[in-house]
C-alpha cells in the first residue's frame, strides 16, 4: 500500500542553519508529492508539491526535489529563521486522498 | 477570499453523546474532504466528497460516523455515541479537484477540536 516515512523530531536548529527534513514514500503508480506546514496555533497550510518526477517544488524560500529512483522528496532550506519553527508534513496522493508522515517539528533558536 | 471554515472550533462532549461538525468549503470547490489529526494516529483520511456524492467513504472508522455534504456545499460530519477515542482535531478541505489524479491542491480549514469526557 501507499505510505510516507518522514524523520522524527524534533529537529533544533539555530538561526540561519541549512534545513534538511527527509521524506521518503512508497506507492504504486506515480503519485504527486507535497509538503504542508503547521505553525503554532495555526491550520495546515500547503507548503509546496511536485506532481511528476524530477519536478521541484519551492515556495518561501524551501524547495523539494521529486526523486523517483530513491523515491524521495526531501524538504531543504539554505538558511532557517526563527518563523519557520512549525510541524511539516510530507504527503503523498495518486488521486483524492492525502496519505501522511507522521510530522516533523521543527525548533528554530535565535 | 474566504479559506474553509468550520465549526464549531472546540466541542467538549460527554461520552455517548452525538455531535455534528460543519465544514463551509471555499466557494466552488467540488471536492471536499474530512481527516482526523490525533496524537496516536497522525492524521487520517475519513471521507471524500465530489459535488453532493461520497465515492469513498472507506476511511470512516466505524459505523458511528456518517457525513452528508448538500448543495455541493457545506459538509456535515455526524459522530454518534462518542466515545473517548474519538478525541481528536476534525480537519476539513476542499480542492477545485479537476483532475482526480492527486495533483490537486487541498486547502485545509482550522479545525474543530472534539474532546469526549
Amino acid at each position: 500500500g501507499n505510505s510516507v516515512t518522514q524523520m522524527e523530531g524534533p529537529v533544533t536548529l539555530s538561526e540561519e542553519a541549512f534545513l534538511t527534513i527527509n521524506c521518503t514514500y512508497t506507492a504504486t503508480g506515480y503519485p504527486s508529492l507535497f509538503w504542508y506546514v503547521q505553525y503554532p496555533g495555526e491550520g495546515l497550510q500547503l507548503l509546496l508539491k511536485a506532481t511528476k518526477a524530477d519536478d521541484k517544488g519551492s515556495n518561501k524560500g524551501f524547495e523539494a526535489t521529486y526523486r523517483k529512483e530513491t523515491t524521495s522528496f526531501h524538504l531543504e532550506k539554505g538558511s532557517v529563521q526563527v518563523s519557520d519553527s512549525a510541524v511539516y508534513f510530507c504527503a503523498l496522493s495518486n488521486n483524492y486522498q492525502l496519505i501522511w508522515g507522521a510530522g516533523t517539528k521543527l525548533i528554530i533558536k535565535p | 477570499g474566504a479559506g474553509v471554515s468550520q465549526s464549531p472550533s472546540n466541542k467538549v462532549t460527554e461520552k455517548g453523546k452525538d455531535v455534528e461538525l460543519r465544514c463551509d468549503p471555499i466557494s466552488g470547490h467540488t471536492a471536499l474532504y474530512w481527516y482526523r489529526q490525533s496524537l496516536g494516529q497522525g492524521l487520517e483520511f475519513l471521507i471524500y466528497f465530489q459535488g453532493n456524492s461520497a465515492p469513498d467513504k472507506s476511511g470512516l472508522p466505524s459505523d458511528r460516523f456518517s457525513a452528508e455534504r448538500t448543495g455541493g456545499s457545506v459538509s456535515t460530519l455526524t459522530i454518534q455515541r462518542t466515545q473517548q477515542e474519538d478525541s481528536a482535531v476534525y480537519l476539513c478541505a476542499s480542492s477545485s479537484a479537476l483532475s482526480g489524479r492527486g495533483t490537486d491542491t487541498q486547502y485545509f480549514g482550522p479545525g474543530t477540536r472534539l474532546t469526549v469526557l
